[in-house]
């Protein structure tokens, strides 16, 4: 299974709304659909897990959602210590990420 | 909280072996897969492996021929080792827990890394 991440880099302000896609080549369950962050210098973080269940200590501005083939997540009003990379992952593979940058 | 730690050499030359060793502290060894994931420019996010809750191994069909892993359960270490390594192999090196859901293999993700380690490999 591939996994797609759109867009590459996505560029906003603190406040807006982000909204990454991850999509598979071919139907997945969202049992394993994972979202990681990961910031300069640091290992992955797991975010969301089952497609829309945050992990521990994650705030409710990150949202999951999705089904099938195409997975989203969305953080509602983005704080400077979002501007990261976000990954999907499903199963044993990762996307190629998804770079939200400041504007 | 779970935290993992890892060590090993971080510069090698080709055909030297790669060797990193994961600490697991503040939670239970068991009923985990411990997994290895490396991430390079070339390739992002590549899962290498994993010591499965049954102590079995699985590996990526890419790098079978070249990795092992073993586990200490006594010291909640595991480690893995990279034959033969080349150029290709220069990535950061991850550590992680992996857990599945409803106890089904393919219901996997990783739940906690290990902090990277970066392996240069370089004549």
């Amino acid at each position: 299974i591939v996994l797609t991440q759109s867009p590459g880099t996505l560029s906003l302000s603190p406040g807006q709304r982000a909204t990454l896609s991850c999509r598979a080549s071919q139907s997945v369950s969202s049992t394993s659909l994972a979202w990681h962050q990961q910031k300069p210098g640091q290992a992955p973080r797991l975010l969301m897990y089952g497609a829309s269940t945050r992990a521990t200590g994650i705030p409710d501005r990150f949202n999951g959602s999705g089904s099938g083939t195409d997975f989203t997540l969305t953080i509602t009003r983005l704080e400077p210590e979002d501007f990261a990379v976000y990954y999907c992952q499903q199963s044993r593979t990762f996307g190629q990420g998804t770079k939200v940058e400041i504007k | 909280q779970v935290q993992l730690h890892q060590w090993g050499a971080g510069l090698l030359k080709p055909s030297e072996t790669l060797s990193l060793t994961c600490a697991v502290y503040g939670g239970s060894f068991s009923g985990y897969y411990w997994s290895w994931i490396r991430q390079s420019p070339g390739k992002g996010l590549e899962w290498i492996g994993e010591i499965n809750p049954n102590g079995s191994t699985n590996y990526n069909p890419s790098l079978r021929s070249r990795v092992s892993f073993s586990v200490d359960s006594s010291k909640n270490q595991f480690s893995l080792n990279v034959r033969s390594v080349t150029a290709a192999d220069t990535a950061v090196y991850f550590c992680a827990r992996g857990r599945a859901a409803r106890n089904y293999w393919y219901f996997y993700d990783v739940d906690v890394w290990g902090q990277g380690t970066t392996v240069t490999v370089s004549s």
